[in-house]
């Protein structure tokens, strides 16, 4: 069965440190994967998506995603940490009507 | 490209009435689209989709009579939630496909259901 793992519930980083989310998945067929951010009371921003290609990935915000198949993994990475990417980040892997969200990860950042 | 909004963004309404929510894609036509419901702290739970013009396909555990789906045209479905009761207090979300984004759901901003 499609399932998503997120296995850090919560995470706390300091301002201007470096930032690693991880995300495993276990999938029927070759997965989609993505990395949403949600902020309290909003919606879904997409960060970045992986359908096929290089598996490092590039998002918006300074964020990247590399997708490793043999560990089945789809980790988001931060070099930089900002005040402003305080908030809940979702993995979620899939396609079409079927897509499975994490639990999610919140991150809080120390100023 | 591929807004999706939904309204209202909030809703604060009385037990037992009837509350209905509406999501629309702005710039693409959506073959399909998604409700999810968000308890706090919590992440998204699928509860429905819905294809134009065909009934709606409910997830297990989601009662259809409840939580009822219309999706009349290709930018527009809507979720009423009938005989609304205090644990239906939740974020809903909606997202939308379109043909050429198959792998893709694109998101609306949700809207917030407090039930008194």
């Amino acid at each position: 069965a499609q399932s998503v793992t997120q296995p850090d519930i919560h995470i706390t980083v300091s301002e201007g440190a470096s930032l690693e989310l991880r995300c495993n998945y276990s999938y029927g067929a070759t997965p989609y994967l993505f990395w949403y951010v949600q902020s309290p009371g909003q919606g879904l921003q997409l960060l970045l998506k992986y359908f096929s290609g290089d598996t490092l990935v590039q998002g918006i915000k300074g964020f990247e995603a590399e997708f490793k198949r043999s560990q089945s993994s789809f980790n988001l990475r931060k070099p930089s940490v900002h005040w402003s990417d305080a908030a809940e980040y979702f993995c979620a892997v899939g396609a079409g009507n079927d897509m499975r969200f994490g639990a999610g990860t919140r991150l809080t950042v120390k100023p | 490209g591929a807004v999706v909004s939904q309204h209202p963004s909030w809703v604060i309404c009385k037990s037992g009435t009837s509350v209905k929510i509406e999501c629309r894609s702005l710039d693409f036509q959506a073959t399909t689209m998604f409700w999810y419901r968000q308890f706090p702290k919590q992440s998204l739970m699928l509860m429905a989709t819905s294809n134009e013009g065909s009934k709606a396909t409910y997830e297990q555990g989601v009662e259809k009579d409840k939580f009822l789906i219309n999706h009349a045209s290709l930018t527009l479905s809507t979720l009423t939630v009938t005989s609304a009761h205090p644990e239906d207090s939740s974020f809903y979300i909606c997202s939308a496909r379109d043909w050429e984004g198959w792998n893709e759901q694109f998101f609306g901003p949700g809207t917030r259901l407090t039930v008194l």
